[in-house]
């Protein structure tokens, strides 16, 4: 158990569609990253966030957008749907945005685009 | 460019035989290296990291694995197999602050 949940755990939309996606950190961790995994490859850095502003950002477009309220939680809202957007998205919380933080994964929330 | 490989998509071992996963990377200077494991319907759990100092780094389940900077690998390891064993494995790596690159994966199924 990490601490970090994610809602909802499976999603189905279809092509054009806008989606959101939530995650509650664990308590005190200031840093979230969100990750997509499609099926058969590892996990995809999206972005991340610390302290409400983005300071990081993988090779994702536009449509792919996030927020961090001041409570840690987050969320991540992908517009005009594609189906190559199937996959599993992962949120990570930790305590900074160091690279010798650890990060704790959600199980993560399984969108189908159709 | 920096990248991961991970060697082998499937490994399939004998329970109680030595498990053998391989993560190579392209980096000009050491990043900071990691394991995880997934099992179905989950995320992804830390098994071991190294960021700086003694190169053979143990983890959780019996699991180690070992920084060789000559050779850019990370490889892990496990003694024994046991039939819990069996998720898929993942290297990652950190070449900046701010992200992971993972490798493709590897799963492992454990034989009776």
């Amino acid at each position: 158990e990490t601490g970090v949940t994610q809602s909802p755990t499976h999603l189905i939309k279809t092509r054009g569609q806008q989606v959101t996606l939530r995650c509650s950190s664990q308590s005190g961790h200031n840093t979230v990253s969100w990750y997509q995994q499609a099926l058969g490859q590892g996990p995809q850095f999206i972005f991340q966030y610390y302290r409400e502003e983005e300071n990081g950002r993988g090779n994702f477009p536009p449509r792919f957008s996030g927020l961090q309220f001041p409570n840690y939680s987050s969320e991540l809202n992908v517009n005009a749907l594609e189906l190559d957007d199937s996959a599993l998205y992962l949120c990570a919380s930790s305590l900074g945005s160091g690279p010798n933080e650890k990060l704790f994964f959600g199980s993560g929330t399984q969108l189908s685009v159709l | 460019a920096q990248s991961v490989t991970q060697l082998g998509s499937h490994v399939s071992v004998s329970e109680g035989a030595l498990v053998l996963l391989r993560c190579n990377y392209s980096s000009s200077v050491p990043p900071y290296l990691f394991w995880y494991v997934q099992y179905p319907n989950q995320g992804l759990q830390l098994l071991l990291k190294y960021t700086t100092g003694a190169t053979l780094v143990k983890g959780i389940n019996g699991f180690e694995a070992e920084f060789k900077k000559s050779e850019t690998s990370f490889h892990l390891t496990k003694p024994s197999a046991h039939m819990s064993d069996a998720a898929e494995y993942f290297c990652a790596v950190r070449f900046n602050d701010y992200k992971l690159s993972f490798g493709a994966g590897t799963t492992v199924t454990v034989r009776a």
